[in-house]
């Protein structure tokens, strides 16, 4: 299983971009980087997924360099709502095999 | 519209009295999942099932059962819950072939007294 190591917490204010970095230094070949966000006592959220480059969606923008030994989810102009765990999850390499979670970052977004 | 349901959102129960979560959905995908996540901890993943394959984790305890009498639907049995198995537990699906894209559901928080 490719284990993920990310910081344990970050802070920021309203209005500036959060980077949360990812570390997955034994990703395989196949295997998909998936990051999801969760709020207290609610399921994980889809946020978004990339295998490598650069990837883009209404919410954030997800960055993993050529060796996709790491990752980094930016979050443009945070919100006070965008305080939340953000799990970053690196897939077995054939969908329908268990994803594990590593510990998570939790992102707290002061005024 | 829920894509993943699962009732109920809280349960409470006896130590030692078994107790039954349900989930469903509605996305018609082949892959559920059972994860159970204690407080300020990622979720744990319990067991899956791939179609009608069972997976158990290695260190998921006997304690915990689960069924799966149609694609639609999944349940996880606690046998005899103890003080420790309290916790939130979540269901999430996806489809397999596809790219690993779990949906979960909203989650049953179970209390043990």
């Amino acid at each position: 299983l490719a284990k993920t190591t990310q910081p344990i917490s970050m802070d920021s204010y309203e209005g500036q971009e959060v980077n949360i970095t990812c570390s997955h230094n034994n990703i395989a070949t196949n295997d998909y980087i998936t990051w999801y966000q969760q709020f207290p006592s609610q399921g994980p959220r889809f946020i978004i997924q990339g295998y490598k480059t650069k990837v883009t969606n209404e919410v954030a923008s997800l960055f993993i360099p050529a060796d996709r030994k790491s990752s980094t989810l930016s979050l443009p102009r945070v919100s006070l709502s965008d305080t939340a765990v953000y799990y970053c999850l690196v897939g077995e390499g054939q969908a329908g095999t268990a994803l594990i979670f590593g510990k998570g970052t939790t992102l707290s977004v002061s005024s | 519209d829920a894509m993943v349901i699962q009732n109920p959102r809280y349960q409470v129960t006896q130590f030692g009295k078994p107790v039954t979560l349900s989930c469903s959905q509605t996305l018609n995908h082949n892959v559920m999942y059972w994860y159970q996540q204690k407080s300020s901890q990622a979720p744990k993943l319990l067991f899956h099932y791939y179609d009608k394959d069972f997976n158990n984790e290695a260190d998921t305890p006997d304690n915990f059962q689960s069924r799966r009498p149609n694609t639609s639907f999944c349940f996880l049995d606690i046998r005899s819950p103890g003080l420790g198995d309290a916790a939130m537990y979540l269901c999430a699906t996806t489809v397999a072939g596809v790219t690993d894209t779990q949906y979960f559901g909203p989650g049953t928080r179970l209390t043990v007294l």
